[in-house]
């Protein structure tokens, strides 16, 4: 069965230091696969896609992910986080008739 | 350009009362989704509409809940004889159909329903 694990529910990071979020899906065919971010009192924006190629791709905001195969992994990944990173963080993957199954979460807190 | 709406942003009933959720999608966007987000959960999929064609129904719930969608554009989801576990907040997504474009979705701020 499709599904999309984020293993951490919460992560805390000081201002400054880098982060990485985890994801991990599991899927039987080629995954297409999405970073969404939910920021307090707004609705869901994409940060990031994977589709095919190269399996380093950017986002906006800074971010950046890593699509690994034989991890089944799409790790998220920013080099020094700012306090309005603050935010719920998830990972998607796009399966049959357009349909996103997404992970449960990982809510970011920013340490001053 | 305006991005999708929803309304009402919050709403509270009682139990066994019926409630309609309203969805304006991005113009332009045949593809139309509902989700339903609870406390701490991922999105659940519960609908999906492309074009004319007939609707994805897959992910309802259960035969309380319906969708439709008027003039390929707003769509509103009902809940009849709502239930306290019905209390979720309701994300409506829109996007292009238009090979993986359709997978770029753009989503409404939600509507917070709370069944009392």
């Amino acid at each position: 069965a499709q599904s999309v694990t984020q293993p951490d529910i919460h992560i805390t990071v000081s201002e400054g230091a880098s982060l990485e979020l985890r994801c991990n899906y599991s899927y039987g065919a080629t995954p297409y696969l999405f970073w969404y971010v939910q920021s307090p009192g707004q609705g869901l924006q994409l940060l990031l896609k994977y589709f095919s190629g190269d399996t380093l791709v950017q986002g906006i905001k800074g971010f950046e992910a890593e699509f690994k195969r034989s991890q089944s992994s799409f790790n998220l990944r920013k080099p020094s986080v700012h306090w309005s990173d603050a935010a719920e963080y998830f990972c998607a993957v796009g399966v049959r008739n357009y349909q996103l199954i997404w992970g449960a979460g990982t809510k970011l807190i920013i340490k001053p | 350009g305006a991005g999708v709406s929803q309304s009402p942003s919050n709403k509270v009933t009682e139990k066994g009362k019926d409630v309609e959720l309203r969805c304006d999608p991005i113009s332009g966007h045949t593809a139309l989704y509902w989700y339903r987000q609870s406390l701490g959960q991922g999105l659940e999929f519960l609908i999906y509409f492309q074009g004319n064609s007939a609707p994805d129904k897959s992910g309802l719930p259960s035969d309380r809940f319906s969708a439709e969608r008027t003039g390929g554009s707003v769509s509103t989801l009902t809940i009849q004889r709502t239930q306290q576990e019905d209390s979720a907040v309701y994300l409506c997504a829109s996007s292009l159909v238009m090979r993986h474009l359709a997978y770029e979705q753009y989503f409404g701020p939600g509507t917070r329903l709370t069944v009392t």
